[in-house]
Formats: C-alpha cells, structure tokens, sequence
C-alpha cells in the first residue's frame, strides 16, 4: 500500500526558507522508474508543479522557481525534502507530495499525500 | 511556463455528457502523450483518473475518456453522476523537461 505525507511548518515569516519533508511507504526510491514530485495549491487557486527527484537522483525544477527550490531524497529514511528559500505571502498555499513510476503510469501522478498547508505572514 | 488553458466551469445534468479542454502550446501538449488528468472534489488532494492521454488507471470508471488533437487535450465524462462534482485539472510533460498545470475546471451536476 502507497502512502505519502507531508510534514512542515504551518506558517513561516516572509523571507525566511521553508523546509518541508515528505515521507513515504509501499515503495521505494531506490526502485528504476520511482519519482517524487512535489505540487502547490494557493487557497482557491490552481495546482502548480514545483519540482521533481527520480531513483537516480534527477532533479528537475519549475522553471518560474529553479532559483528558489531544492529538493533532495534520504533513501534510507523514505523520505524527500523540498527547500524553498525567500518565502512571499504569495507562497501561502496547500503543498503537496506525489508519486510517479515510469513503469507503470509514466508521468502521472498515481499517488497524492493529503497535503500540508503553509502560510506565509509576519 | 504558462499553465494550460481550461474552461473555469462546465456543468450538466445527471446522464449527461460533458467535455473539459486542456490547450498548451506545440512545447506541451502538442509535444508529447504525456497529459494526464486529475479529479479533486473539494477538501482533498487530487486523484488520477487519466494518463498518457487517454489510458485509465485501474479503478476509475469507464465514464471517464480522454482524447488530444494538436496543442489540446479533452477530459470527457458520460453518464455524469452527482459524485463526478469536482475541480479537474490537466497535467502535460513540457519540452523543458518540466510539467506545467491547467488552470482548473469545476464540474457542477445539476
């Protein structure tokens, strides 16, 4: 069984980096094909993709967000961690975990945690 | 990148047929079979229901349809039942090795 979950601060002070992790089961990174994403969701607004680690350690970025974003993966602990330095009332939004696998669904997201709010406010 | 292009809403009837457009560029859409669609009933966290264009993973019912032709991408729902009522989103791989969104659309049962 598949599970994801996000972990991480409710709310952060503007300019200050946020750190969040999100640690998975059912699966494993180490595995040909598995990647992790991870997606945002401004109250009432549209899903936007953030970023991107696979198996191999491929990293891919938003291009409106490279400068800002790092993730990372800690095999070992079934867990991926995003960065995102600068943080703006404007990052305010649902963050969310998903998990792809090449073999299976391709690029598609098969696997969503329920997501952890972040708000951005002094 | 720009998020793909959606209809902010659609609506119908139970049994009913609706249809859902995803429009990119010939950088998205147009590039690669690689959309796929998200349902998101309000409170919770996305769910799959279409990839590669037009494949269903195992589970979703066969109501849901997807098709593309040039630069957009169709979700279809037939025979739509009251539990169909959510935000959809569409998903494309862009030639920037990147992924961009659409801009959501909700689906209303009347």
């Amino acid at each position: 069984q598949v599970t994801l979950k996000e972990s991480g601060p409710a709310l952060v002070k503007p300019t200050q980096t946020l750190t969040l992790t999100c640690t998975f089961s059912g699966f494993s990174l180490n595995t040909r094909g598995m990647r992790v994403s991870w997606i945002r969701q401004p109250p009432g607004k549209a899903l936007e993709w953030l970023a991107r680690i696979d198996w191999d350690g491929d990293k891919i970025y938003s291009t409106s967000l490279k400068t800002s974003l790092t993730i990372s993966k800690d095999t070992s602990k079934n867990q991926v961690v995003l960065t995102m330095t600068n943080m703006d009332p404007a990052d305010t939004a649902t963050y969310y975990c998903a998990r792809s696998n090449w073999g299976s669904y391709d690029h598609a997201l098969d696997f969503w945690g329920q997501g952890t709010m972040v708000t951005v406010s002094s | 990148q720009s998020a793909l292009t959606q209809p902010p809403s659609v609506s119908g009837s139970p049994g009913q047929s609706v249809t859902i457009s995803c429009t990119g560029t010939g950088s998205d859409v147009g590039s690669y079979n690689r959309v796929s669609w998200y349902q998101q009933p309000p409170g919770t966290a996305p769910k799959l229901i279409i990839y590669d264009v037009s494949n269903r993973p195992s589970g979703v019912p066969d109501r849901f349809s997807g098709s593309k032709s040039g630069n957009t991408a169709s979700l279809t729902i037939s025979g739509l039942q009251a539990e169909d009522e959510a935000d959809y989103y569409c998903l494309s791989y862009t030639t920037r090795s990147a992924y961009v969104f659409g801009t959501g659309t909700k689906v209303t049962v009347l």
